[in-house]
């Protein structure tokens, strides 16, 4: 089935240790999305990409970076997590023709030790 | 900015009850998008409503937009343990706009 795919299901890293992490998609979607989401709050959008425009909010940390290197991947960069950067990190796509749904992958649920 | 106010924020049902879960916003809303996330997972899309007045529904779920598109009703006829889950809506900032904002989500339990 066509699908978003992130990977892994669960990361653990260090405080301050660079953290990768991916996701795949094989809609062939042109827009895709980094989100964060914290214990009992809305999935807040930290930077998106349409095809390789990278689109940045304009309160996302500049320790978090991403990449897009081709169609189907992206990927989420954390240079230096902190103990707040722990959360639930979502990845999802769209079509970019005007009101159409995001389709999700299961999220990467980060800690920090 | 637009915010989405979720009511209830939680909400425990007896399997079979019928139950509302309300989504209102502060600027008139563009595209207004129903999802699901069960615990730990990822967001499943629902159904989306545009125009004023708009209803939709999917099998025992039905969700609509006021005629002033600054409210939507997402209602659940029958629930089973099924439909337990978070429920978040989400709107079109700016009408037009690829991004999403999203309400804070209402917990549903369902007990058998």
């Amino acid at each position: 089935d066509a699908m978003v795919i992130q990977n892994p299901r669960y990361q653990v890293t260090q405080f301050g240790k660079p953290v990768t992490l991916s996701c795949s998609q094989t809609l062939n979607h042109n827009v895709m999305y980094w989100y964060q989401q914290k214990s009992s709050q809305a999935p807040k959008l930290l930077f998106h990409y349409y095809d390789k425009d990278f689109n940045n909010e304009a309160d996302t940390p500049d320790n978090f970076q991403s990449r897009r290197p081709n169609t189907s991947f992206c990927f989420l960069d954390i240079r230096s997590p902190g103990l707040g950067d722990a959360a639930m990190y979502l990845c999802a796509t769209s079509r970019w023709e005007g009101n159409q749904p995001q389709h999700f992958g299961d999220g990467t649920r980060l800690s920090i030790l | 900015s637009q915010e989405l106010e979720q009511s209830p924020q939680s909400l425990i049902v007896q399997e079979g009850k019928n139950l509302t879960i309300n989504c209102t916003s502060s600027k008139t809303l563009y595209g207004l998008y129903w999802y699901k996330q069960k615990y730990g997972e990822g967001l499943i899309f629902l159904m989306m409503l545009q125009k004023g007045g708009e209803e939709k529904s999917h099998e025992k779920i039905t969700a609509k937009l006021d005629e002033k598109k600054q409210q939507s009703s997402l209602h659940i006829t029958a629930s089973q343990p099924s439909h337990a889950g978070i429920y978040l809506c989400g709107a079109d900032p700016q009408g037009g706009s690829e991004k999403l904002v999203f309400g804070k989500g209402t917990k549903l339990t369902v007990n058998p």
